[in-house]
């Protein structure tokens, strides 16, 4: 079983719409990160969030650590081209001692 | 200079080829790692270095063979490669083992793109 659950796996939008995407699961974090990998490049780190109920804003990007530290979201507003790529989540379970761990991303396709 | 740098970027070879995959990083970190992105599966990690010493290897088959020779280098040495080892190999780095502090940083190369015919 996996992890951690990141939904939706593919998203295509028009430029200029709203968008939420999703990354879940039953177990409780230390810590979760977000990574933005677009084509043909490595993943980049977006942000990361440690304390439960936590919101955390990049320009457009607004992320979320639910309360009890199990879930996340990433809401962006007005979405442009440059936002298309894979969207990956990562988090440290709890203990510490464990390697960060990926979900499987959420692909977005933003249209001109 | 990009902070992590991967070669080949793109890589074709046979199963009876040997090739290796170089990593280098310009950003002072103590700890580097080999992942695998295939399609439709999370990243996986398969091997971590702290301070040239493998910390972690996680069950690989032997056929993928790590070297670190210094903490700014790592390298990935393959031999005997099957179809189903194609898939786009991503080094990073971090200022320690990120599990250890929990909220580091991991910085990616651009990836070393296998395919395996």
């Amino acid at each position: 079983t996996q992890l951690l659950e990141q939904s939706p796996q593919f998203l295509s939008i028009q430029e200029g719409e709203n968008l939420t995407v999703y990354c879940n699961s039953s177990s409780v974090f230390s810590s979760l990160q977000w990574y933005r990998q677009e084509p043909g490049e490595g993943p980049v780190l977006l942000v990361t969030v440690v304390t439960g109920g936590e919101v955390k804003k990049l320009k457009r990007l607004t992320f979320q650590f639910g309360d009890a530290r199990k879930d996340s979201s990433l809401h962006i507003t007005a979405a442009q081209p440059g936002d298309t790529g894979l969207y990956l989540c990562a988090v440290t379970p709890l203990g510490g001692s464990e390697k960060l761990v990926f979900g499987k991303g959420t692909k977005l396709t933003v249209n001109p | 200079e990009t902070g992590v740098t991967q070669t080949p970027r793109h890589l074709v070879m046979g199963m009876t080829n040997k090739k290796s995959l170089k990593c280098e990083q310009h950003l002072g970190h103590n700890a580097m790692y080999w992942y695998k992105q295939s399609a439709k599966k999370p990243l996986e990690l398969m091997f971590v270095y702290s301070l040239e010493e493998r910390v972690e290897n996680n069950s690989v088959p032997s056929r993928f063979s790590p070297e670190c020779p210094n903490s700014s280098h790592l390298f990935l040495h393959l031999h005997t490669l099957q179809p189903e080892d194609s898939a786009l190999y991503l080094c990073a780095s971090s200022q320690e083992v990120v599990a250890v502090i929990n909220t580091g940083e991991l910085f990616f190369g651009e990836g070393s793109r296998l395919t395996v015919l």
